[in-house]
């Protein structure tokens, strides 16, 4: 079954160290994935997507087919950094996105 | 241009009651999705609607239908709420659902619903 995982429920970082948040995907074909992100009252927004090859605010993410992967890097994490991060899979090309438990990322001064 | 509206924000019904939730899109998007985000489930995935047709399930039982009108708006529809049913019901609208550039999901604030 397709399937989403985020290893880890919660991320504790010190300002200005690099972050990872780590996703992998079970499925077979070309997945199209995103990385959506949800800061303290308010709603859950599209952060970037692995077709647009985009930096947004210092993240990045790579698709790894090899690995099955799409983790979340910044270099230099900044407090305002600090939501919860889902790494979500659009499944079968419509409206469908199957989404991971979510990471909770907490950058300290 | 005005972003996805939920209505009711806040709900509390009991145990064997319906309710209904509606969810206005983006002006000019066609493809209305709707997820429930628990603490232990995380977020999962209802249905999505486009054109008035539903064109995509998940796995939740049959209490829960939605239905989508010509303007694109939706509502969905819980029966016979169980205790397990609080939860924050978030909706998404995109143009056209599918993927590719542009055609990203922006999501409602959410109506939150407790069943007591």
């Amino acid at each position: 079954a397709q399937r989403v995982t985020q290893p880890e429920k919660l991320l504790s970082v010190f300002k200005g160290a690099p972050v990872e948040l780590k996703c992998n995907y079970s499925y077979s074909g070309s997945p199209e994935l995103f990385w959506y992100v949800q800061y303290s009252r308010q709603r859950l927004q599209l952060l970037l997507r692995h077709i647009s090859r985009e930096s947004i605010k210092g993240f990045t993410a790579d698709l790894n087919k090899g690995e099955t992967s799409f983790h979340l890097k910044k270099p230099f994490a900044q407090e305002e950094d600090s939501a919860m991060y889902y790494c979500a899979f659009l499944y079968n090309q419509g409206g469908k996105l199957i989404f991971g438990q979510g990471t909770e990322l907490s950058v300290k001064p | 241009k005005a972003g996805v509206t939920q209505t009711p924000r806040y709900l509390i019904k009991t145990r064997g009651q319906q309710v209904t939730l509606s969810c206005s899109p983006i002006s000019g998007h066609r493809s209305v999705s709707w997820y429930q985000q628990t603490p232990g489930q995380g977020l999962q995935f209802l249905f999505e609607y486009f054109s008035e047709t539903q064109r995509n399930k998940g796995n939740f039982p049959g209490r829960f239908s939605g239905r989508q009108f010509s303007n694109s708006r939706s509502e969905m529809n819980v029966s016979t709420l169980e205790l397990g049913d609080s939860a924050l019901y978030l909706c998404a609208s995109s143009l056209y659902g599918t993927g590719g550039l542009g055609n990203e999901q922006f999501f409602g604030p959410g109506t939150r619903l407790t069943v007591l």
